[in-house]
């Protein structure tokens, strides 16, 4: 079938702390892959996305890579900040479908 | 400019109603979609638009939910006889073309159904 699946959160890290968030997927084809983000109060957002295997997208400091071999798209920040929490959610486009995942929630404290 | 409109925010409504939720798109988008979204979960697809037709309803999860989009601009969904588990979010979204690989879709606020 097709589907995404993201790490469950909640997450909590200190200000400047490493983060990873896990998204694989299942697809026939290959499909384009998204983060999407929503602060608090917000409407979903576009965060980053990328279109063919080992496109890199990136934007304000999270990247994340598109792997065919691990069907993988892990969203990464080297040092988050406090304005960073949010819900993030991983998705994959195929033909006219979004598919999403259940959305990672991430919570920096100072 | 405007980004995607929702209206209303929130509806409140008993079982057994009928309710519209309507969508203002980015002018000039040409594709639209809605999602609905239940807490703790990701958005689920219900249906595409490009211009004025549904290309794409196969996530309407039964007969009692439709969408228009007559002049290929606003939509409405259209849900008969509702039901407790219809309450969620309903999210909208437009994008300047149909496809995934290129164009990013825009999303609204969301319209918070509750039914009673």
């Amino acid at each position: 079938g097709n589907s995404v699946t993201q790490m469950e959160g909640p997450v909590t890290l200190s200000e400047e702390a490493f983060l990873t968030i896990n998204c694989t997927y299942t697809a026939t084809g290959y499909p384009s892959l998204f983060w999407y983000v929503q602060y608090p109060g917000e409407g979903l957002q576009l965060l980053l996305k990328a279109t063919k295997a080992d496109d890199k997208g990136s934007n304000k400091g999270f990247e994340a890579t598109y792997r065919k071999e691990t069907t993988s798209f892990h969203l990464e920040k080297g040092s988050v900040q406090v304005s960073d929490s949010a819900v993030y959610f991983c998705a994959r486009g195929t033909g006219n479908q979004f598919y999403f995942g259940t959305g990672t929630s991430l919570t920096v404290i100072p | 400019g405007a980004g995607v409109s929702q209206t209303p925010s929130n509806k409140v409504t008993e079982k057994g109603k009928y309710v519209e939720l309507r969508c203002d798109p980015i002018s000039g988008h040409t594709a639209l979609y809605w999602y609905r979204q239940s807490l703790g979960q990701g958005p689920e697809f219900l249906i595409y638009f490009q211009g004025t037709g549904a290309a794409d309803d196969s996530g309407l999860p039964n007969d009692r939910f439709f969408a228009v989009r007559p002049e290929g601009s606003v939509s409405t969904l259209k849900i008969q006889r509702t039901e407790r588990g219809d309450s969620a979010v309903y999210l909208c979204a437009s994008s300047p073309t149909s496809s995934t690989a290129f164009s990013e879709q825009f999303f609204g606020p969301g319209t918070r159904l509750t039914v009673l």
